[in-house]
């Protein structure tokens, strides 16, 4: 099992820009959660989906996309990039009776 | 000025001391409990977790104690060694059962052990 994969690692965007980080996990989980950490904080909540199409708001929602078309599946979408989304992206997913999130290594996100 | 988080609490031990990590948490509500450990330029990893009804739950090397009464959890690790050296994050669940993944993290503590 590849476990969460995420791409690319790495990104800069200039200001207003538009952008997808790709999330997909192997382990047939029905949880899928995209999360944000800044620098010195911990990890917090963008948008989660409990399955194939269900998606629901996260604490920090606004400015994201997401869609679920897939079980394996679950991309994150910028619609216009802003200096305030610069962070590191982690996608997480999980069995959907399950408290164990497996995470992804991570999308680092420049905005300039 | 300074914002609040970026500074995390530190922990700096020895190897073989024992260290204990501690979170406070404020939702009374949350029935759920987990520590993970995050190494540097990676994701978070699952190391234990407890439910509220319980007080103290042990794995192989680690101890989780919840306090409900002052809302207080720590993590303890036994004979610390240098893998040990990570961030290490409380998150909770206040979903009763219904959303399993929706997690608040906390801030972070950033374990040392030096050899």
């Amino acid at each position: 099992n590849a476990g969460v994969t995420q791409t690319p690692k790495f990104q800069v965007l200039k200001t207003g820009q538009s952008m997808t980080l790709q999330c997909a996990q192997d382990m047939n989980h029905e949880y899928m959660s995209w999360y944000r950490q800044d620098p010195g904080m911990g990890l917090r909540l963008i948008h989660y989906s409990v399955g194939a199409g269900i998606t629901d708001q996260g604490e920090v929602p606004n400015g994201y996309n997401v869609s679920r078309s897939t079980t394996e599946d679950f991309p994150l979408r910028l619609l216009s990039a802003a200096p305030s989304q610069t962070s590191v992206y982690f996608c997480a997913s999980s069995y959907a009776t399950s408290y164990e999130q497996y995470f992804g290594p991570g999308t680092r996100l420049t905005v300039t | 000025g300074e914002s609040v988080g970026l500074h995390l609490p530190t922990l700096s031990v020895q190897e073989g001391d024992n260290s204990i990590i501690n979170c406070a948490y404020s939702n009374s509500a949350s029935d759920y409990f987990i520590w993970y450990k995050q190494e540097s330029g990676k994701g978070p990893q699952f190391i234990i977790d407890i439910r509220s009804n319980m007080d103290k739950r042990q794995g192989q090397r680690v101890t989780v104690l919840l306090n409900k009464t002052v809302k207080h959890l720590s993590l303890q690790i036994a004979a610390t060694q240098p893998g040990d050296s990570a961030v290490y994050f409380c998150a909770e669940n206040d979903a009763g059962g219904t959303s399993y993944g929706k997690l608040t993290f906390g801030q972070g503590t950033i374990l040392t052990v030096h050899p």
